[in-house]
């Protein structure tokens, strides 16, 4: 699995817009970035994939960078229920992950 | 969505007593399940990956006969710590994929409290 870095923690305003960056810069050309998240005492939730192109459901948008070493994840409204761990994963599809340390984030009111 | 359940949500025994968890994909069939363990303020890692009617593969440095991983259906893995020591004490996790998915969008289920006394 590619080595991802996020930073260990972060603030947000309730209502605005959370961005959360990754890096992978040794990222292989046939792994894609996960986004996944969880909330204090529970299993981690999935949220977002991609590949390449930029990606958007309704729980977040996925930003890659052209060359693939960077990514941010958008949460474009935060809410009180969205401070958790956020993890940035770097994997190719149908195998395991490796969960890093992640980014706490904090959302206040 | 994919529901992942797992049985019980926490558990404590004496040292030296075995415990299963039960890990169960509620409304679809699950050809992988993985098993987490989480220690406080750490991270996820992965113990073993287990494929329905087939060995389970642990990571290194995980125990096997320790830690008995039993698949025997598309909904069902068990995780069963023997002889459990006040150092197994931890947050155990399981997670399921869809048969046949092709990205590794894994489901997890809520986990499971350990505290061996």
């Amino acid at each position: 699995d590619a080595k991802t870095t996020q930073p260990p923690s972060m603030d947000c305003a309730e209502g605005r817009a959370a961005n959360l960056p990754c890096n992978h810069s040794t990222i292989s050309g046939n792994e894609y970035v996960y986004w996944y998240r969880q909330i204090h005492s529970q299993g981690p939730q999935y949220i977002i994939h991609g590949l390449k192109n930029n990606e958007t459901n309704e729980m977040a948008s996925l930003i890659i960078t052209e060359d693939r070493k960077s990514s941010t994840l958008i949460l474009p409204h935060a809410t009180l229920r969205d401070t958790a761990v956020y993890y940035c994963i770097g994997a190719p599809g149908n195998e395991k992950l490796t969960f890093g340390t992640g980014t706490r984030l904090t959302i206040i009111p | 969505g994919a529901v992942v359940s797992q049985h019980p949500s926490r558990v404590i025994c004496k040292s030296g007593t075995s415990v299963k968890i039960e890990c169960r994909s509620l409304d679809f069939q699950a050809t992988t399940m993985f098993w987490y363990r989480q220690f406080p303020k750490q991270s996820l890692m992965l113990m073993a990956t287990s494929n329905e009617g087939s060995k389970a593969t642990y990571e290194q440095g995980v125990e096997k006969d320790k830690f008995l991983i039993n698949h025997a259906s598309l909904t069902l893995s068990t995780l069963t710590v023997t002889s459990a020591h006040p150092e197994d004490s931890s947050f155990y996790i399981c997670s399921a994929g869809l048969r046949g998915w092709s990205y590794n969008e894994q489901f997890f289920g809520p986990g499971t409290r350990l505290t061996v006394l």
